[in-house]
């Protein structure tokens, strides 16, 4: 147990559903990402809050929508995916600046799949 | 632009032998290096870190790697896998500017009694 907790940990979804996913932490940290981990590709960083504040976007396509309404928690808004985007979605947590060691703390992941 | 390299996408060791895991990064700035490692159906653990300091650094589970700064290197090993140690590992490093990491595309460690 990394005191990161996502949820659902599976979602099927149809490319005209909108669904959302969901991770809390439970550690007291200030910072809080998304990452996507696809078959045969590492893992790549989508979005980064800090104190709240979206700091990183790494031009992620706009049927993603993070929203981050306070320390614990973050969501991933999701709506007219595509095939492509079936992927372990990863949440992780982080305290202290950027000189620190800053050490991320991941959930076990909403394993996603768009028919 | 920072990036990581890790040489081997699998590793089939049998039980009780030593293993080496090979990463090797690009960065123009200072980094931090990293090493997790994700068991089937679960998230990323840290295994072990580097900072400051001494360049071999110990982690959890008997993994221990070694930066080397000359050869942008981050290499993991273990002296004695266990079955237990069959996982996806993954080496990863951030810059002291930014907050996000930058992974290796994984290393699968199969161990085989």
């Amino acid at each position: 147990e990394t005191g990161v907790t996502q949820t659902p940990r599976h979602l099927v979804m149809g490319m005209t559903n909108k669904k959302s996913l969901k991770c809390e932490q439970h550690l007291g940290h200030n910072a809080m990402y998304w990452y996507k981990q696809s078959a045969k590709k590492p893992l790549e960083l989508m979005f980064v809050y800090s104190l709240e504040e979206r700091v990183e976007n790494n031009s992620v396509p706009s049927r993603f929508s993070p929203e981050c309404p306070n320390s614990s928690h973050l969501f991933l808004h999701l709506h007219t995916l595509q095939p492509e985007d079936s992927a372990l979605y990863l949440c992780a947590s982080s305290q202290g600046d950027l000189l620190s060691g800053n050490i991320q703390y991941f959930g076990a992941g909403t394993r996603l799949s768009v028919l | 632009a920072q990036s990581v390299t890790q040489l081997d996408s699998q590793v089939p060791v049998f039980e009780e032998a030593p293993v080496e895991l090979r990463c090797n990064y690009s960065s123009s700035v200072s980094v931090y290096l990293f090493w997790y490692v994700q068991y089937p159906n679960q998230g990323l653990q840290l295994l072990l870190k580097y900072l400051s300091g001494s360049t071999l650094v110990k982690g959890i589970n008997g993994f221990e790697a070694e930066f080397n700064k000359s050869q942008t290197s981050f290499h993991l090993r273990k002296p004695s896998v266990h079955i237990s140690d069959t996982a996806e590992y993954f080496c990863a490093v951030r810059n002291t500017g930014r907050r996000a990491l930058t992974f290796g595309s994984g290393t699968r460690l199969q161990v085989q009694p």
